[in-house]
């Protein structure tokens, strides 16, 4: 079993939609949560980060960590084509040789069609 | 500003060839990342700079050669590769390596070896 599970899609949706993209993951010393874009043929950009358990939001983007699930979440308001990409969410532990190391998910493709 | 570059865009090269990829940031980040990404994948983590010292090696063959001539700074020399690291080469920066949970990607090079 993977450390960090991500369905990898496609996941197609109308331009307007709202979008839930999700994370699951089994280490319990992850305390920071990552969501990226990462266009074709470019490299990840990030959108926000969350420490712990938590709400945060960035414009039409909201991020929800729920530790005791062990799940996270990214919503994407009024979702856009613009918005089209790979979504790769992230972890990592706190303190120690953790320093320095994201954890994955596969990605999930992203397509808003007009 | 957050950006990080990365030279060339692209790089084609024979296994014999002896090549470089470099990565520029002036954000005063101290802690320097190179990730390699196969198509449909997540980056894996390669090196790990911290304060111009190699923190983080992740056991990459030694066909792969960092080295970090200052803080602004990060090369990654390539010798006798083969094609199956043929990939995108992502850098990234942070603040300071326990900052690692927030990243700043450059755009990659997509390295072809024939």
């Amino acid at each position: 079993q993977k450390e960090v599970e991500q369905d990898p899609g496609p996941l197609s949706v109308p331009e307007g939609a709202i979008v839930s993209l999700n994370c699951t993951y089994s280490n319990s010393a992850f305390q920071y949560f990552m969501w990226y874009r990462q266009y074709s043929r470019k490299g990840p950009e990030l959108l926000m980060y969350t420490y712990s358990s938590g709400n945060k939001e960035d414009g039409r983007f909201t991020a929800q960590v729920d530790k005791s699930s062990k799940y996270i979440s990214l919503f994407i308001r009024d979702s856009q084509p613009s918005d089209s990409a790979t979504y790769l969410c992230a972890m990592s532990a706190d303190g120690g040789t953790s320093y320095g190391k994201l954890t994955f998910g596969q990605g999930t493709i992203l397509t808003v069609h007009p | 500003d957050t950006e990080v570059t990365q030279t060339p865009k692209h790089l084609v090269m024979g296994m014999t060839n002896k090549k470089s990829l470099k990565c520029e940031q002036h954000m005063g980040h101290r802690a320097m990342y190179w990730y390699k990404q196969k198509a449909k994948k997540p980056p894996e983590l390669m090196f790990v700079y911290s304060y111009e010292k190699l923190s983080i090696n992740e056991s990459v063959p030694s066909r792969f050669s960092p080295e970090c001539p200052n803080s602004s700074l990060l090369n990654l020399h390539l010798h006798a590769l083969q094609p199956e690291d043929s990939a995108l080469y992502l850098c990234a920066s942070s603040l300071v390596i326990q900052n690692s949970y927030e990243q700043y990607f450059g755009p990659g090079t997509r390295l072809t070896v024939t």
